[in-house]
């Protein structure tokens, strides 16, 4: 089974339309997570870090779940430019110190 | 404040040449990590260092592979005697000193190798 996991899509969606994103992770000693964009043959980039609060970033809302290590982010209103790799990434620290752990990625192509 | 650093951007080995990647962290971050990502697949950690030590080398190749942070001067990915396996995109991230909660990692642009 694989550290973490994520349907790797692609979600072909309109403009306009509300699409959202699932992960599940393995490893319960996981600490912190995040969702990183990653555009193609670019770097990853950090999108947002996700609380068990849940938490929002404009059109972005993120949500974890520890007892059921599921992790969600919902994005409103897509536009084009949201089209990208989203990546579900895990954080376990451990006695060498931190280490993120990424899933392959859900492919998001948003079209007119 | 200058992003992570990463050159080249782009390198070209023959089988069996040596690649040597480039790393300067953002101002300010102590912490460095390499991963790398091959075609059509995730990125896969493989060795976390601050300056002058190896933390965590879990995920770097038993052979052929090796890394290094210097006092002073950029952190150094090595790979000796490549071969076509390792055709692949190079990440390279940083960190602050980890405290609380701020374990958030910035990417550099990547190194892309190629062997040919």
């Amino acid at each position: 089974r694989k550290e973490v996991e994520q349907d790797p899509g692609p979600f072909n969606v309109p403009e306009g339309a509300t699409v959202a994103f699932n992960c599940t992770y393995s490893n319960s000693a996981s600490q912190s997570f995040f969702w990183y964009r990653q555009d193609c043959r670019k770097e990853p980039k950090l999108l947002m870090s996700v609380y068990s609060s849940g938490n929002e970033d404009g059109r972005f809302t993120a949500q974890l779940n520890r007892a059921s290590q599921y992790i969600s982010l919902l994005i409103r209103d897509s536009k084009l430019s949201d089209s990208a790799t989203y990546l579900c990434v895990v954080l376990v620290l451990t006695g060498g110190g931190n280490k993120l752990t990424f899933g392959t990625g859900t492919q998001l192509k948003v079209e007119l | 404040n200058a992003g992570v650093m990463q050159n080249p951007r782009h390198l070209v080995r023959r089988r069996g040449q040596e690649a040597r990647l480039r790393c300067s962290p953002m101002k300010g971050h102590s912490h460095v990590y390499w991963y790398r990502q091959l075609p059509e697949e995730g990125l896969k950690f493989m060795v976390y260092l601050q300056k002058e030590n190896i933390i965590d080398e879990s995920g770097m190749p038993k052979e052929r592979f090796s890394a290094e942070f210097p006092k002073e001067g950029p952190s150094i990915l090595r790979i000796q005697q490549v071969v076509r396996g390792d055709s692949a995109a190079y990440f390279c991230a940083s960190s602050p000193s980890p405290t609380g909660s701020s374990y958030e990692q910035y990417f550099g642009p990547g190194t892309r190798l190629t062997v040919t």
